[in-house]
């Protein structure tokens, strides 16, 4: 699986689009971009993926580059609760391939 | 609700002493996954088990043990506990085609003396 490369840590203020970007320079043809975030040590949740064009679902919004180098998840209104580790991860859609974790980013709503 | 149970959800052993960490999923997943998450740190991947009958190493296998009892069960055995596996673990499933992602149960906070 390509590595990724996130900041360590963002803020956004309450109300505001948080932009999250993830660079994935390696990433082949057919791997997909996956999201997932955690909260306060709870499991982690699935956001959205994709594999080249924008994809957008009642969470969040996935923007891929036409080179497929990078993306950016956008959270368009950001709330007190969407405080949590964002990890961008890319892989295969065989089910039976595992994923790999970064440290992600640690994003903070501020009020 | 569907998804993945883990128990217990919290346990403190002696160094030395066993146990095994339990997981279920109910959606009917080919795939299930123990990750284990150090303070401050990102998931790493214990085992996996692509399929019932397959089981695989992960990223740190060392001091455990796995086993996929069914399409709905995998379970994690510590045999001898130690202070550095300390840590939260969580258990996983993943089905379908098309990139479908994981489900993940709540964590297992171990704690090791």
């Amino acid at each position: 699986d390509a590595k990724t490369t996130q900041p360590t840590s963002m803020d956004c203020a309450e109300g505001r689009a948080a932009n999250l970007p993830c660079n994935h320079s390696t990433i082949s043809g057919n791997e997909y971009v996956y999201w997932y975030r955690q909260i306060h040590s709870q499991g982690p949740q699935y956001i959205i993926h994709g594999l080249k064009n924008n994809e957008t679902n009642e969470m969040a919004s996935l923007i891929i580059t036409e080179d497929r180098k990078s993306s950016t998840l956008i959270l368009p209104h950001a709330t007190l609760r969407d405080t949590a580790v964002y990890y961008c991860i890319v892989r295969t859609a065989n089910t039976g391939n595992q994923f790999y974790f970064g440290t992600g980013t640690s994003l903070t709503v501020i009020p | 609700n569907a998804g993945v149970t883990q128990t217990p959800k919290f346990q403190v052993l002696k160094t030395g002493q066993s146990m095994t960490l339990q997981c279920a999923q109910d959606m009917n997943h080919n795939s299930m996954y123990w990750y284990r998450q150090d303070p401050g740190m990102g998931l790493r991947l214990i085992y996996y088990s692509a399929s019932e009958g397959t089981t695989d190493k992960g990223e740190v296998p060392n001091g455990y043990n796995v086993s996929r009892l069914n399409k709905r069960e995998f379970s994690l055995r510590l045999e001898s506990a130690a202070p550095s596996q300390t840590s939260v673990y969580f258990c996983a499933s993943s089905g379908g085609t098309g990139g479908y992602g994981y489900t993940f149960g709540s964590g297992t906070r171990l704690t090791v003396v």
